[in-house]
Formats: C-alpha cells, sequence, structure tokens
C-alpha cells in the first residue's frame, strides 16, 4: 500500500517567515494530494490540494509543489502568521474504483508548526 | 462544502462497554468514512461505508470490532466495541467533496476509556 513520510514533525518559526513542509510517497499510483490544517481541538480541514498533473498551485500566503519523477510534494507558507501554527497534515491518495470513484488518502504523520509573535 | 455533524462529542467509558457514534451530513453522499486519530498521531482510516452494502474495512481493523451501519445517503454510525483504554482516541468521520477527491470531517468524538 502506499506509504507517505512528512518532515519535518515539529517547525519552529518567527512570524513573516516562511514555512516549508515535505512529504515523500511510494505509489507512483496515486494522483491527488491534500494538505490539511487541524487546529487544536478542532478538525482537520482541507487547505489546499494538487493533482498529479499539475506542478504547482497558489492560495494566498500558501503553495503546493509536486514532482511526480521523485515522488514529492511539499507545502510551503510565506508570511506566517501566529494563526498558522497548527498540525499540518499531507496525504496521497489513488482513485479507486473499488470504492465507487472515491479517493482514498493516506496521511503522512503531520508537522506542528508553531509560529512566534 | 457538506455539513456534519457528530454525536456524542465526547464520552469516557468503562472498558468492556460499547459505544455507538453517529454521524450525519446535510446533503446525500456515497461513501463515508471512518477515521481513528489517536492522542497526537495521524489519521488512520478504519473503514469505508456505503449505503446498502457492507462496509469496506482496511488492515488492522475487523467488523467484530467496529461494527458500522449506513442506513441512508445522509447517516451512519461507528460503534466501538467491548472497549479497552488503548481504544482512547478520537473518532471522525469524513465525506467526498464535489468534485470527489477532497474529504471534509466530522468535528470528531473523543473517546477515554477508563
Amino acid at each position: 500500500g502506499e506509504n507517505v513520510e512528512q518532515h519535518p514533525s515539529t517547525l519552529s518559526v518567527q512570524e513573516g517567515d516562511s514555512a516549508v513542509i515535505k512529504c515523500t510517497y511510494s505509489d507512483s499510483a496515486s494522483n491527488y494530494f491534500p494538505w490539511y490544517k487541524q487546529e487544536l481541538g478542532k478538525r482537520p480541514q482541507l487547505i489546499i490540494d494538487i493533482r498529479s498533473n499539475v506542478g504547482e498551485k497558489k492560495d494566498q500566503r500558501i503553495a503546493v509543489t509536486l514532482n511526480k519523477t521523485a515522488k514529492h510534494f511539499s507545502l510551503h507558507i510565506t508570511e506566517t502568521q501566529p494563526e498558522d501554527s497548527a498540525v499540518y497534515f499531507c496525504a496521497a491518495s489513488i482513485n479507486t474504483s473499488g470504492s465507487g470513484g472515491s479517493y482514498i488518502p493516506t496521511f503522512g504523520r503531520g508537522t506542528s508548526l508553531i509560529v512566534h509573535p | 462544502s457538506a455539513v456534519i455533524s457528530q454525536k456524542p462529542s465526547r464520552d469516557i467509558c468503562q472498558r468492556g462497554t460499547s459505544l455507538t457514534i453517529q454521524c450525519q451530513v446535510d446533503s446525500q453522499v456515497t461513501m463515508m468514512f471512518w477515521y481513528r486519530q489517536q492522542p497526537g498521531q495521524s489519521l488512520t482510516l478504519i473503514a469505508t461505508a456505503n449505503q446498502g452494502s457492507e462496509a469496506t474495512y482496511e488492515s488492522g481493523f475487523v467488523i467484530d470490532k467496529f461494527p458500522i451501519s449506513r442506513p441512508n445517503l445522509t447517516f451512519s454510525t461507528l460503534t466501538v466495541s467491548n472497549m479497552s483504554p488503548e481504544d482512547s482516541s478520537i473518532y471522525l468521520c469524513s465525506v467526498p467533496g464535489t468534485g470527489g477527491a477532497e474529504q471534509y470531517f466530522g468535528p470528531g468524538t473523543r473517546l477515554t476509556v477508563t
């Protein structure tokens, strides 16, 4: 099955700095890569995603890059703010026909991002 | 995105008992997913629930321990049976978004087994 490695496990930055979280995956059939943000005591929320036919995607201060050849993808947050502090999960998903066409994600272990004011 | 609710939001249960968690969605969805998130850990898929068919369980999870019902397209239940302290976790349901790939999570049920 799919295996997703995520690094670092903890990332501490000063407000205004950039933060980068990296993930690798093992199954070349994975074709959808979402990122989730989970604040303390809250549910995971989708913040950005990328499909395998795209190399980069941006949404304001957040960007995701994908290198299919190397099987790795990264989350970039610029101009970090204290409210960016949370645990971030990457995932790699395969569209499995056996599950009615749904994408079944495998999650990384998470990165705890701490943004110091 | 769909509005998802779960009941209960938290519970403290005795070892050996069972707890049924409910997940309600405000729109009809074909697939519903159940996850476990142990303290400080990642999200682990327990099973995928289709309406009108048996749930599909991931490796390490069995129907006798985690029976699932899916009586209609907006509702599902997960039962944690014969609980032990190792079952203490947050249990989350999720549904696919309109694009089919992204997932939206319920608020979770925080279970503590003593």
